[in-house]
């Protein structure tokens, strides 16, 4: 049963530290997208990728947070300096885009609970 | 532009009750739309999906039906068990070619209780 894995679940951390968060899609999906999920503003997209390269990461706070995928199998999300404000939890979630299809389904990971003290 | 709306919760429900959660979206083009649950501690997965219109969704006992005319997706289920205590999302996606950005709702939260 093939899953999105992401490391770590739990991450408490001080402010001014940085943070990596690290996802490993479902082998064979050309799609990554990471999400900021919190009480206050929901699920929040920040960004995402295709065949590795980033289509959009217009929701990225670009001043800390930074988004790679350095091979097909780990995206990663860091933030530096990271801010009691940035506490959430954050999702990868994977999928197989086609020219052809129409409403390709995410597979979501389990999340890195994330608290900047 | 294109948006999700969701009725407010939470929703508390007794075991085998009607569970009614309504969506309505607005969008341009011919969206996709889905629901999601989420379950406590997890990560969100999908539930039901619809490509087209007067397509029906159903998964696990759970429907909805896409309805251009009143632009709605809205998701039922004849009698919930406590095992369906989680928090729904309605979303669309929008592209023809998918993948598009996917834009969420805010989340219902149902609550079942025995």
């Amino acid at each position: 049963d093939a899953r999105v894995t992401q490391t770590p679940r739990h991450k408490v951390t001080e402010m001014g530290q940085e943070v990596t968060m690290r996802c490993q899609p479902i082998l064979g999906h050309n799609t990554v997208f990471w999400y900021r999920q919190t009480m206050m503003q929901g699920l929040e997209l920040l960004a995402y990728f295709r065949n590795r390269a980033p289509l959009d990461d217009s929701g990225m706070p670009k001043d800390r947070f930074s988004a790679e995928m350095p091979d097909a199998t780990l995206a990663t999300l860091k933030i530096q300096p990271s801010e009691p404000r940035d506490s959430a939890v954050y999702f990868c979630a994977s999928g197989l885009w086609t020219r052809a299809g129409r409403g390709e389904t995410q597979y979501f990971g389990p999340g890195t609970r994330l608290l900047v003290l | 532009g294109n948006s999700v709306t969701q009725m407010e919760g939470p929703v508390t429900l007794s075991e085998e009750a009607f569970l009614t959660i309504n969506c309505t979206y607005t969008a341009t083009g011919y969206p996709s739309l889905f629901w999601y649950v989420q379950y406590p501690g997890e990560g969100l997965q999908l539930l039901l999906k619809a490509t087209k219109a007067d397509d029906k969704g159903s998964n696990k006992g759970f429907e909805a039906t896409y309805r251009k005319e009143t632009t709605s997706f809205h998701l039922e289920k004849g009698s919930v068990q406590v095992s369906d205590s989680a928090v729904y999302f309605c979303a669309l996606s929008t592209s023809k070619t998918s993948y598009d950005k996917v834009i969420f709702g805010p989340g219902t939260s149902l609550s079942v209780i025995p």
